[in-house]
């Protein structure tokens, strides 16, 4: 099985702009997940969909946003970039919301 | 909520040798999942190993293993036979049954060097 795929790897924006990421799951995974890794936070989790449904979300201001598709793509938002969301941003797929599968990361940097 | 900590932010060891990563967490939940992470300098997370809290026995891939004491609230992991490849960032991570509210809970990380 293909695994999971994220894309772009590489972003740079400038603040102020708005940002969409774009995440692919493993077949047959119907649980997506988000989290941010930055050095000074360490791995801080995002928001789960499943199903197209937003299951669970973490602390995180408005301004970060999801969507799942009904093939189980899921794409996250920033809006209104602030240099502190220079981030990794993983994204993780599973069957039942445990046992997660991360994708390679895009790399956020906003200037 | 439930905290994941790793107390060893850096460990090293020589190629070939057995090294042991330390990891503990704290719940209130009786089943739940645990989970290590190796993260290589690609920064793709990669799952190593994963144990169910019901299950007593210690989960094992090839050269990886754990040491799972539940009462403790203690997760080590073993590699045995350090390779080069195995040099990286290891997270412990914690998920009750499906997910939780959390996501999966990360611990802070170790840096592992291999010696050659």
């Amino acid at each position: 099985k293909a695994g999971v795929t994220q894309t772009p790897r590489y972003l740079i924006k400038t603040r102020g702009q708005q940002v969409t990421l774009s995440c692919s799951p493993i077949s047959g995974h119907r649980s997506v997940s988000w989290y941010q890794q930055t050095p000074g936070q360490g791995l801080q989790f995002l928001f789960e969909y499943f199903s197209e449904t937003q299951r669970n979300k973490g602390n995180f201001p408005g301004r970060f946003s999801g969507r799942q598709f009904s093939n189980s793509r899921s794409e996250m938002n920033v809006s209104t970039l602030e240099l502190g969301d220079s981030a990794l941003y993983l994204c993780a797929s599973s069957i039942q919301g445990d046992t997660q599968y991360f994708g390679p990361g895009t790399r956020l940097t906003v200037l | 909520a439930q905290t994941v900590t790793q107390s060893q932010p850096e460990m090293s060891v020589q190629e070939a040798e057995t090294v042991t990563l330390s990891c503990t967490y704290d719940t209130s939940e009786s089943d739940y999942y645990l989970f290590w992470y190796k993260q290589p300098p690609s920064r793709q997370m990669i799952l190593v190993i994963r144990q169910e809290a019901y299950k007593q026995q210690n989960a094992t891939e090839n050269r990886f293993s754990v040491n799972f004491q539940k009462a403790a609230k203690s997760f080590s992991l073993k590699i045995s036979d350090s390779q080069l490849g195995d040099a990286a960032m290891y997270f412990c991570a914690y998920t009750p049954p499906g997910g939780g509210a959390d996501g999966l809970t990360f611990g802070k990380g170790t840096h592992l060097i291999i010696q050659p």
